[in-house]
């Protein structure tokens, strides 16, 4: 069973609009962390946002947000105002305890002008 | 601070050679060091992670190995390419294993 799906394959904003990027996990154990990277045309991967499962607001660094839904498993993340720069592939990740961090398939934003 | 450095930047093998990919890390000690390969347009798949010298775990059977011979130094080999083994290989490291990871610059590797 996949740990991580993203269902998004490909998504399209609007410059300067919201864009919520859909990611849902799997996992049992009780205490786990969240992670979204961006990699861009370049090819490397750049850290954005992490939640960990006991913290208790959602998680928020500058123009990102993490959409925590923990009874739904989901932990979607909502970039503000985006930017022609937020073009690039968005990759979910989930860290459980003692194991080592399992990646989505990725999605594929596009910021048109 | 902190940085880590991949190289080469692309590689193109023929079917059966070998390989070697190096990665180092600077400004920190005893790094948990990590090598992922991404399939064209696929998420990463964790290959390998070491959290010291000699000490190397391997997720996925496959035709690659992994060495670590200095602390901060991570090296990805094989003795015989396959055609399979084409991707994009990031090297990554952090200080603990439940912390953010940082990532290399990735090695494209095309086997042909």
């Amino acid at each position: 069973a996949q740990k991580i799906t993203q269902t998004q394959p490909g998504m399209f904003v609007q410059e300067k609009e919201a864009v919520t990027l859909d990611c849902t996990y799997d996992t049992s154990d009780p205490s786990y962390g969240l992670f979204w990277y961006k990699q861009p045309s370049s090819g490397e991967m750049i850290f954005l946002i992490y939640q960990g499962s006991y913290d208790q607001q959602n998680a928020t660094e500058g123009r990102y947000s993490l959409n925590f839904q923990k009874a739904r498993k989901s932990a979607n993340l909502v970039i503000s105002a985006s930017q022609l720069g937020d073009s690039a592939m968005y990759f979910c990740a989930m860290r459980e305890t003692a194991r080592q961090l399992t990646f989505g398939s990725g999605t594929q934003l596009t910021v048109l002008p | 601070s902190q940085t880590i450095h991949q190289w080469p930047a692309t590689l193109v093998q023929p079917v059966g050679s070998p390989l070697s990919l190096e990665c180092t890390v600077e400004g920190t000690s005893n790094p948990n060091l990590y090598w992922y390969r991404q399939a064209a347009g696929r998420g990463l798949q964790l290959l390998f992670y070491s959290v010291g010298i000699g000490q190397i775990s391997s997720e996925v059977p496959q035709n690659l190995s992994a060495s670590r011979p200095q602390d901060r130094q991570f090296i990805l080999s094989s003795k015989k390419l396959l055609l399979s083994d084409s991707g994009f290989y990031l090297c990554a490291w952090n200080r603990a294993t439940n912390e953010k990871l940082f990532f290399g610059s990735g090695t494209q590797l095309s086997v042909l």
